[in-house]
């Protein structure tokens, strides 16, 4: 079980928009930046948002994140097939002897 | 550009003790920038962040493995260590090392993202 809540898997057409809810608490999402990782089949996560809404260098702004209280949400619009990958949010828990958490993955599928 | 590689034994059997070594390339692990972080993935599951270790020394476990984890800092070679004892079936896992970010809230430091992460070694606990 999680501390983060993420739907196990979204599916959209090529070229069309999708969203992946994360939801936590105020011990998590709602005090912490929140970060969000690409993890294409066989490879390790990659950064892909970090601060709630910034994106590294090389990743385009297809990608969007955003927080509200304590959710935060991925974007991806012009879905590509090379798109279809594990999604993970990530934030740090300030809960007494927490740390790190993650949401449980979600598996995008661009039909 | 900096680039993390995990490496060590791909197979340990249960109760004895998974050790992991994480080689830092293009950077400093002694620089004080990034803390240098542990995150694990059973296979077909989701990612369990396990702890950090900073330059100094200093060390935050997860609270489920608080007990049997152990880091530490090679700063001679630029490597970072990861050793787990008394294993299960239950800790097979591919083994991550990243870099976090951090910022400190209250003067206690806090996690932010993780970036780069190393391609990551299966370890199986199997006898």
């Amino acid at each position: 079980q999680s501390v983060l809540t993420q739907p196990p898997s979204v599916s959209a057409a090529p070229g069309q928009k999708v969203t992946i809810s994360c939801s936590g608490s105020s011990s998590n999402i709602g005090n912490n930046y929140v970060s969000w990782y690409q993890q294409l089949p066989g490879t390790a996560p990659k950064l892909l948002i970090y601060d709630n809404y910034k994106r590294p260098s090389g990743i385009p702004d297809r990608f969007s994140g955003s927080k509200s209280g304590t959710s935060a949400t991925l974007g991806i619009t012009g879905l590509q097939t090379g798109d279809e990958a594990d999604y993970y949010c990530g934030t740090w828990d300030s809960s007494l002897s927490v740390g790190g958490v993650f949401g449980g993955g979600t598996k995008l599928t661009v039909l | 550009q900096v680039q993390l590689q995990e490496s060590g034994p791909g197979l340990v059997k249960p109760s004895q003790t998974l050790s992991l070594t994480c080689t830092v390339s293009g950077g400093s692990i002694s620089s004080g920038d990034y803390y240098w972080t542990w995150i694990r993935q059973p296979p077909g599951k989701g990612l369990e962040w396990l702890g950090y270790i900073f330059h100094s020394g200093s060390t935050y476990y997860s609270p489920s493995l608080k007990s049997r984890i152990t880091m530490s800092l090679d700063t001679s070679k630029n490597q970072v260590s990861l050793k787990l004892n008394s294993v299960t079936a239950a800790d097979t896992a591919v083994y991550y090392c990243a870099r976090a970010e951090y910022y400190f809230d209250n003067s206690v430091p806090r996690l932010n993202w993780f970036d780069p992460w190393g391609q990551g070694t299966l370890v199986t606990v199997s006898s």
